[in-house]
């Protein structure tokens, strides 16, 4: 039974590039957040996807954008890129309200 | 709004002694859970334990002890005979029932020396 798969695992960009997460969540798995974790801190929520529709939002800016596929995966869209998006994006799968499973991450330098 | 409060930053540890991180919440919701995550350095978050704000009965896993008292808002974590694996940034989370998301708490980072 694969865990929640997340893509690519690692990522270099540039100022004002666009950038584009993917995750497949767990087996039986319906809902998919993301979450930016900086260095040294915890992770912060960013948004959840449920039934192909974005849910809840944390307190990102619009630049930050989504989307889930009817077979439950989803996407992580962040416009014009800033230093300080530089992270580890983690996506999470879980059953509807029931614990959350983390994938490994992407990590996002932005130069 | 729902805060996580992990006060220890490291902890650092002789391989076999205990360690027990603290976690300390706020939350407004009668109704709510409380969970403890391990990243270990790879980076992936492994989940450990969920609880709920309705069940305070202690638990054990294994080298794994979790103490809930809802009294003094606290869900600490206790590591049993520690072994080297168990270094990891260990995070605790709440999230409340009508909300979906996870809030965390800074995390605690625990290093084993063998």
């Amino acid at each position: 039974d694969a865990g929640v798969t997340q893509s690519p695992t690692h990522l270099i960009k540039t100022r004002g590039q666009q950038v584009t997460l993917r995750c497949s969540p767990k087996s039986g798995h319906d809902t998919v957040s993301w979450y930016q974790q900086a260095l040294g801190q915890g992770p912060q929520f960013i948004f959840q996807y449920y039934e192909e529709e974005e849910r809840q939002r944390g307190n990102f800016p619009d630049r930050f954008s989504g989307h889930q596929f009817p077979n439950y995966s989803s996407e992580l869209n962040v416009n014009a890129l800033l230093l300080g998006d530089s992270a580890l994006y983690l996506c999470a799968s879980s059953l509807r309200h029931n614990e959350q499973f983390f994938g490994p991450g992407t990590r996002l330098t932005v130069l | 709004a729902q805060k996580v409060t992990q006060a220890q930053t490291e902890i650092s540890v002789v391989e076999k002694e205990d360690v027990t991180l603290d976690c300390v919440y706020e939350t407004r919701d009668t109704t709510y859970y409380l969970f403890w995550y391990k990243q270990p350095p790879s980076g992936e978050l492994v989940f450990l334990i969920r609880r709920n704000s309705f069940d305070e009965q202690n638990e054990i896993s294994g080298r794994y002890s979790w103490n809930f008292q809802k009294s003094t808002s606290s869900f600490n974590f206790t590591i049993t005979a520690s072994q080297v694996v168990d270094s990891a940034v260990y995070f605790c989370a709440l999230s409340e029932a009508n909300d979906y998301k996870l809030s965390f708490g800074a995390g605690t980072t625990v290093t084993v020396r063998a």
